[in-house]
């Protein structure tokens, strides 16, 4: 079936940091989304991106919609250790509201 | 709390037994969703309502897993004769429409099968 590759797979960094992580698909997504997990928790929704090329910030947090509508990327800037989690990308698929996960980029970072 | 509610955040049970979970979503959501996630994955599409109807179920949905969503409100999952290979993290879902603006998450709940 569909599948969205993450990368990295993990990353530790040092507090103050930025952090860069991508989504890669094989089939064209007209939205992609990007959560955060916390151990034990559900995903939390951080950004919602629509259009190909489009850019958009939540705070520290920025993500972009790529042009072919295959990737998209997150970017979190000077991190700090609450940003510690699992951040997925997800694209919905069709109009059923259905989303197709990535499989997660575990984040740690270092005070 | 406006959050989605899942019941119960924790289930333990034998091999052979059935359980049954309970998500209460967003009130004014008319669509409610179903996925299970393994250690180390990302979440799993099982199941989606519209309302009372229930539109699609991943072929990930034995048929020993049944859902459903009386009266369009709070829905059920119910696993009969459970399976090591259950073990998961159920979470639910709900979202206004096709959830173009994005699916709100419970906390899920973990089943382990032992």
């Amino acid at each position: 079936g569909q599948q969205l590759n993450q990368s990295p797979q993990s990353m530790f960094i040092q507090e103050g940091e930025d952090v860069s992580m991508n989504c890669t698909s094989s089939s064209i997504f007209n939205t992609w989304l990007w959560y955060k997990q916390d151990p034990g928790e559900g995903p939390v929704l951080l950004i919602a991106l629509y259009k190909a090329g489009e850019l958009t910030s939540n705070g520290r947090l920025t993500a972009q919609f790529g042009i072919t509508r295959k990737d998209s990327f997150l970017n979190i800037s000077a991190s700090i250790p609450s940003d510690v989690g699992i951040y997925f990308c997800a694209g919905l698929s069709g109009n059923t509201g259905k989303l197709i996960f990535g499989q997660g980029t575990t984040l740690q970072v270092k005070p | 709390d406006t959050g989605v509610s899942q019941d119960p955040r924790h289930k333990i049970t034998k091999r052979g037994q059935n359980v049954t979970f309970r998500c209460d979503p967003i009130s004014e959501h008319n669509r409610l969703y179903w996925y299970r996630q393994t250690l180390g994955q990302g979440p799993e599409f099982l199941t989606y309502f519209q309302n009372e109807a229930q539109l699609e179920k991943s072929r990930l949905l034995s048929d020993r897993f049944s859902a459903e969503r009386p009266k369009g409100s709070f829905s059920t999952l119910e696993i009969q004769r459970t399976e090591q290979g259950d073990s998961a993290m159920y979470l639910c879902a709900s979202s206004l429409g096709f959830g173009r603006t994005g699916a709100f998450f419970g906390q899920g709940t973990r089943l382990t099968v032992v």
